[in-house]
């Protein structure tokens, strides 16, 4: 059973356009979120992260959105550019399983100049 | 700025080999971990460790084990390498907080033929 999902395997804007990029969870247990970045030939770097108390994060042209009675939450990305493309991985964490983080599959985000 | 580095990055090993991949952190970390990463399949975990001389089995242990010795190095065995191994081998790291993010390396890719 994939406990965390991202289902769009890949998505396409225009430079300037926002991109959102989905994620769904399935245990209850998670309470931390975050969001890595991956460029070819490179490990994933961290990008953002939620916590379960917290509906919204902002760092600049990221914010990631939370909402637990759905089980999903969003990265967007306003306005995007052309060196945001790259595979985006959404993972889960849980504090009664320390450090133990659970991956998605991946979304690979192109923008377009 | 946290390093993790990962000894080899292309790595071509005969099947039935024992394979040594190798990892070393430079921040004191707690906690290290290994994924392989496969397309559409996501990061998935193979074994992690929050102590020297401790490991504890991740998500796919089969076929592989590991070694931490020294608080900074965590190594992971192929016993005996086989075809389905091929991957693509990220070791991280993370200090003794459960909502730490994960500092990647740049990876090891392993052919096995």
């Amino acid at each position: 059973d994939q406990q965390v999902k991202q289902n769009s395997p890949s998505l396409s804007v225009q430079e300037g356009r926002i991109s959102i990029l989905n994620c769904d969870y399935t245990n209850s247990m998670f309470d931390y979120f975050l969001w890595y970045k991956k460029y070819p030939a490179e490990g994933p770097t961290f990008l953002i992260s939620i916590s379960s108390i917290k509906d919204k994060n902002e760092d600049g042209r990221f914010t990631v959105f939370l909402n637990k009675s759905a089980k999903h939450l969003s990265l967007h990305i306003v306005p995007s550019q052309p060196g945001d493309s790259a595979v985006y991985f959404c993972a889960a964490s849980s504090n009664t399983n320390a450090g133990k983080s659970t991956f998605g599959d991946g979304t690979t985000l192109t923008v377009k100049p | 700025d946290v390093k993790v580095t990962q000894s080899s990055r292309y790595l071509v090993k005969r099947t039935g080999e024992k394979v040594f991949l190798e990892c070393v952190q430079d921040m004191d970390h707690e906690n290290m971990f290994w994924y392989r990463q496969d397309p559409g399949l996501g990061l998935r975990l193979i074994y992690f460790s929050y102590d020297v001389k401790m490991k504890e089995k991740g998500d796919i242990p089969e076929g592989y084990s590991v070694s931490r010795e020294k608080k900074e190095r965590f190594s992971l065995i192929l016993e005996s390498a086989s075809t389905n191994q091929t991957s693509m081998y990220l070791c991280a790291s993370t200090p003794g907080l459960w909502n730490s993010p994960l500092h990647f390396g740049n990876g090891t890719r392993l052919t096995v033929t």
